[in-house]
């Protein structure tokens, strides 16, 4: 059974960098692509990007500028940084197993909120 | 405003059927890209309920099935439960954004 464990800062003030981990447990992490999506409170999805084993990364191009992922093999675990964050940027960010372009398992979510 | 339109609330008695419609264009939908289906049971994570326009993973009961045709795909939930009081969301591809994985706006479903 495959789980996924997540941690990160959760208040931050606007202009800071926002950085979360995805701890991969059970199954091939190298044959997968690994996702981040957020979803402001009481509002929808929206996929922020991802990631393969070996580091070849697509990003949503509403975000690109401010966002990279990255991965660490050697763990089982890839890394959401987000720079200058504002307050829009307040959600639950989730982290997510990619297959054929959708998401199969999905963590519990970290709510990350950004105020001054 | 998301690239994919659903309808806000959709709801119906127990035991009855329901569709919700997700609605997109020829950049993603009409372009042949899948479309996938999550169920999100209030404060938890998204779970994947129809896979690749019409397929279930193991586990989700028959009574969710999907379609797609041309810019649309709905997804269809018979002999409603209590239990099925959600929001729900489709999510494809669009070749405007380079390929990026697109939701619609999600449609809370009320069981009466």
């Amino acid at each position: 059974q495959v789980q996924l464990q997540q941690w990160g800062t959760g208040l931050l003030k606007p202009s800071e960098t926002l950085s979360l981990t995805c701890a991969v447990y059970g199954g091939s992490f190298s044959a997968y692509s690994w996702s981040w999506i957020r979803q402001p409170p009481g509002k929808g999805l929206e996929w922020i990007g991802e990631i393969n084993h070996s580091g070849s990364t697509s990003y949503n191009p509403s975000l690109k500028s401010r966002v990279t992922i990255s991965v660490d093999t050697s763990k089982n675990q890839f890394s959401l940084k987000v720079t200058s964050v504002i307050a829009a940027d307040t959600a639950i960010y989730y982290c997510a197993r990619e297959r054929a372009w959708y998401e199969d398992y999905w963590g519990p979510g970290t709510l990350v909120t950004v105020s001054s | 405003q998301s690239v994919l339109t659903q309808p806000p609330s959709v709801s119906g008695a127990p035991g009855q059927r329901v569709t919700i419609s997700c609605t997109g264009s020829s950049s993603n939908i009409g372009t042949g890209y899948d479309v996938h289906w999550y169920q999100q049971l209030p404060g938890t994570a998204p779970k994947l309920l129809i896979y690749a326009n019409n397929n279930r993973p193991s586990g989700v009961p028959d009574r969710f099935s999907g379609s797609k045709s041309g810019t649309s795909a709905s997804l269809a939930i018979s002999g409603l439960q209590a239990d099925d009081e959600a929001d729900y969301y489709c999510q494809s591809s669009d070749s405007t954004l380079s390929g990026s994985r697109v939701f619609g706006g999600g449609t809370k479903l009320t069981v009466l």
